[in-house]
């Protein structure tokens, strides 16, 4: 699977609106970018997914680069439950169910 | 109602000695996984069993076992146990069975932290 690149860790203030940057350049065509998060003292949790258009959900919304070789995962209105690690993973086919976690973003948020 | 659930939460024991931690998912998926989070906080996945079948296996210890009674269980035993084995230990189930696996969402469990002194 191609690597993802994702600051160590960001900042924001709660009720502010978060963008998570990650940049995946050698991405391949059939690699799925997913969002993951941990909860300090939890197990990781699914957060979104997409291939090439942006995609919206209850939880965040993921916007795609045109290329595909970024992406960005947006927190509309930060609280401070959403401090937590935020992994980008990219998925291809041929590694099948293996979730491959990098050292993702520290989020903290401010009151 | 836990979709995920691991047993013990908390686990301390000595060198030497062999323990085992407990997974049942009760969401009905085929698929589930071990992973390891070490003290640096690296998550690396260890083994994947789908249908009580073994279809990942990392490279890991002989000393580590999974055992699938049944797909709703996953078990883990660990032999010798090893100053470097404490770590959190997760475990994760999907849906299985699907065309696209890259696709499938994951649902971890809380994690057992393992202490081995």
């Amino acid at each position: 699977d191609a690597k993802t690149t994702q600051p160590n860790s960001m900042e924001s203030n709660e009720e502010e609106p978060v963008h998570l940057p990650c940049n995946h350049s050698t991405i391949s065509g059939t690699d799925y970018i997913h969002w993951y998060r941990q909860l300090p003292s939890q197990g990781p949790e699914y957060v979104i997914h997409g291939l090439t258009s942006n995609v919206n959900n209850r939880m965040a919304s993921l916007a795609i680069a045109e290329d595909r070789k970024s992406s960005t995962l947006i927190l509309h209105r930060a609280t401070l439950r959403d401090a937590a690690v935020y992994y980008c993973i990219l998925r291809g086919y041929s590694s099948a169910s293996k979730i491959i976690f990098g050292s993702g973003t520290r989020l903290s948020i401010r009151p | 109602d836990t979709a995920v659930s691991q047993t013990p939460k908390y686990l301390v024991t000595q060198m030497g000695n062999d323990k085992s931690i407990k997974c049942e998912q009760n969401l009905g998926h085929d698929t589930m996984y071990w992973y390891k989070q070490d003290s640096k906080k690296f998550l690396k996945i260890m083994f994947s069993y789908n249908n009580k079948e073994l279809i990942i296996n990392e490279t890991v210890p002989n000393r580590f076992s999974p055992k699938s009674p049944d797909k709703a269980h996953l078990n883990l035993h660990i032999n010798s146990l090893e100053l470097g084995d404490s770590a959190v230990y997760f475990c994760a189930s999907s849906q299985g069975g699907l065309r696209a696996p890259n696709q499938e969402t994951q649902y971890f469990g809380p994690g057992t932290r393992l202490l081995v002194l």
